[in-house]
């Protein structure tokens, strides 16, 4: 079940910067739960993007950066590259639900 | 480096049992550091997680599933499992072991930081 809402898509020309929202509730990202961001490339297994709202394991570049505010998370890619064109999923825990959840999937197409 | 494969049956019937088991190679599955987790996707759709284990047997499932899950562990093997019971055709998915690494003390803050490259499990009717 997904809890976290995603737009199912977002584009831009190569260069330019895209952002990701992730909205929550107040009990997944608004209960002080922090958010992690995924990168999955077809038929390949997600990649960790992004952990902690806003830290980049080693090897990710960091055009990629993440925030968070109140109930609501995002994910900004700067300086678009073809190479960026995958989908991307926000991750948090849901104290009601008791469990980790996902958010709906955003596919970034570079134009 | 640690590595996770899954392996297991691609093909289920309709209310048997689904069980596949993540080998966990590179490091230990004992080091206490780490949680062991389970994660599903259906075809063309987002992301689900369906439980962890511990080295020591600790358990948390998606309560949506408690009932039909079990999640063991066997340190000898450095492998754990999965075993799901009276599959639906809602069961297929690619399944996913994934490793669950800390972030302060609290399991809830953690992420997952090592996946699986994945097994499709289609149940058929």
């Amino acid at each position: 079940q997904s809890v976290l809402t995603q737009p199912p898509s977002v584009s831009g020309a190569p260069g330019q910067r895209v952002t990701i929202s992730c909205t929550g509730s107040s009990a997944n990202i608004g209960a002080h739960n922090v958010v992690h961001w995924y990168q999955q490339f077809p038929g390949t297994a997600p990649k960790l993007l992004i952990y902690g709202d806003n830290n980049r394991p080693s090897g990710v570049p960091d055009r990629f950066s993440g925030s968070k505010s109140g109930t609501s998370a995002s994910l900004a890619i700067t300086g678009l590259q073809a190479e960026d064109e995958a989908d991307y999923y926000c991750q948090s825990f849901d104290s009601g639900l008791s469990g980790y959840v996902f958010g709906t999937g955003t596919k970034v197409t570079v134009l | 480096q640690v590595q996770l494969q899954e392996s297991g049956p691609g093909l289920v019937k309709a209310s048997q049992t689904l069980s596949l088991t993540c080998t966990v190679s590179g490091g230990s599955i004992t080091s206490g550091t780490y949680y062991w987790t389970w994660i599903r996707q259906h075809p063309g759709k987002g992301l689900e997680w369906i439980g962890y284990i511990y080295y020591g047997g600790n358990t948390h499932y998606n309560p949506s599933l408690r009932g039909r899950l079990t999640i063991s562990v066997d340190t000898s093997k450095s492998q754990f499992s999965l075993r799901l019971i009276s599959v639906t055709a809602a069961d297929t998915a690619v399944y996913y072991c994934v490793r669950l690494a800390p972030l302060g003390v609290v399991t809830s803050r953690w992420f997952f930081d090592l996946w699986g490259r994945g097994t499709l499990v289609t149940v058929s009717s």
